[in-house]
């Protein structure tokens, strides 16, 4: 099985600044179809999860264009180019094909 | 709109057994794979299992083969986990999610507390 790494585990971040979380996979997540199935998603205190951005870098339906996945193999990176008050919460990368596994989480605090 | 409403969730003893379900509106279900996460308190999330559009194909975590089975019912638009042998680590909230192919979890409902304590 995979093992997903996540830094930093936590990050504070001033309003307008950008952020970088990192996901390193201990296999590599290049499937056969050709496809990285590498996920991220982002609990909001007292939600439920919600995807960001699945096979690596693709929005997914009503994400702010400041979020932006990239990466391929076992190295994977999840950016936000100004962090706002909303985006507050523990973020996960996950990876579908070994079988699933979540990341540790990194927390996101604003300063 | 989506929506997954889980149910279920009690205390229970160890060693003892419960039924997780979750009703599934605003989409058609059989057209989805359906997946379960949990999450401990205070923890990260943990992938527990997974079920196709008809049950030929299922897989669960490694710590939940031969206790856990996943299973659903497109009659009735219903998702299930029903769990065995349950140990004090099964405690989370469960959480089931619409899955739109390699894990792809589009939707997710609120979740139900699973408590496992003598």
């Amino acid at each position: 099985d995979a093992v997903l790494t996540q830094t930093p585990l936590s990050l504070s971040v001033t309003p307008g600044q950008p952020a970088s979380i990192s996901c390193k996979s201990s296999q590599s997540l290049l499937h056969s179809d050709g496809k990285t199935y590498l996920h991220w998603y982002l609990q909001k205190p007292g939600q439920s999860p919600q995807l960001l951005i699945s096979e690596v870098s693709s929005r997914f339906s009503g994400v702010p264009d400041r979020f932006s996945g990239s990466g391929s193999g076992t190295d994977f990176k999840l950016q936000i180019s100004r962090v706002e008050a909303e985006d507050v919460g523990v973020y996960y990368c996950m990876e579908a094909i070994h079988p699933p596994t979540f990341g540790g989480g990194t927390k996101v605090e604003i300063e | 709109e989506v929506t997954l409403v889980e149910s279920g969730g009690d205390l229970v003893r160890p060693g003892g057994s419960l039924r997780l379900s979750c009703v599934a509106s605003g989409f058609t279900f059989v057209d989805y794979w359906m997946t379960w996460v949990r999450q401990a308190p205070g923890k990260g999330l943990e992938w527990v299992a997974t079920v196709n559009y008809d049950e030929s194909q299922k897989d669960c975590v490694a710590s939940v083969k031969g206790r856990f089975t996943i299973s659903r019912d497109n009659a009735r638009n219903s998702l299930y986990l029903q769990m065995n042998s349950l140990r004090v680590e099964d405690t989370a909230v469960y959480y089931c999610a619409r899955d739109a192919g390699w894990s792809r979890l589009d939707s997710w409902g609120q979740g139900t507390l699973v408590t496992v304590s003598s």
